[in-house]
């Protein structure tokens, strides 16, 4: 059974760069998967920030691709996340999951499986 | 931007009941939307992809309808542990994924 684990800092300075890794148990990070970063704001609804794929294939929300890069690790079955110059509005409960690949087109569906999530806040 | 807007915001209802929660997008999806259940403090945990298929795992009280803009999520009886936010997300936009705001269900 699949495991997903978010780790990285709590707390980000303003200006500073937040970096997540989430490791992944129970299945291999190179089988057909796409796999992602979601984040939620305190008290509000779920944002898609991307996927990558274990070629390192990736897509990003528009809105983000400018801050955001993603890398995975296969010898250790991990994926990373990082975001630069965060501000405050970047403060929120950070998600890695899972997502099947459709076969037919390459890309990813919907999130099959959820790691716990880690909160991070930006706060000098 | 595929903008999913749920209704209603909060549905209270109580134990047993029916429970209909809808979720329209903006322009068509096909029939690639997910619904997804959220507690406090959990992630959330998907019930039904592609419109209509329950996940693994999930009871079959729980049922997705729809195609194209119109959606519906339906729990034919609600348990106790159904009171929670509930999220729909398309995926047919590759290009940005998209969810809606949330409907919480909760208890009358």
């Amino acid at each position: 059974q699949v495991q997903l684990q978010e780790s990285g800092p709590g707390l980000v300075k303003p200006s500073d760069t937040l970096s997540l890794t989430c490791a992944v148990s129970g299945y291999s990070i190179s089988s057909s998967n796409w796999w992602g970063w979601i984040r939620q704001s305190p008290g509000k609804g779920l944002e898609w920030i991307g996927y990558i794929y274990h070629s390192g294939s990736t897509q990003y929300n528009p809105s983000l691709k400018r801050r955001v890069t993603m890398s995975v690790d296969t010898s250790k079955n991990q994926f990373s996340l990082i975001l630069s110059s965060v501000i405050a509005v970047d403060t929120a409960v950070y998600y890695c999951a899972r997502s099947p690949l459709d076969y037919g087109s390459g890309r990813a569906n919907w999130f099959d499986s959820w790691g716990q999530g880690t909160l991070v806040t930006v706060s000098s | 931007e595929i903008v999913l807007t749920q209704s209603p915001a909060t549905l209270s209802l109580s134990p047993g009941e029916r429970a209909t929660l809808s979720c329209r997008a903006s322009q068509s999806v096909d029939i690639q939307l997910a619904w997804y259940q959220q507690k406090p403090g959990q992630a959330p945990r998907l019930l039904i992809h592609d419109a209509s298929n329950r996940a693994t795992g999930i009871p079959a009280r729980f049922s997705g309808s729809g195609s194209g803009t119109d959606f519906t999520l339906t729990i034919s009886s609600l348990q106790p542990e159904d009171f929670a936010t509930y999220y729909c997300q398309q995926y047919y936009s590759t290009l940005l994924y998209t969810f809606g705001q949330g409907t919480k269900l909760e208890i009358k």
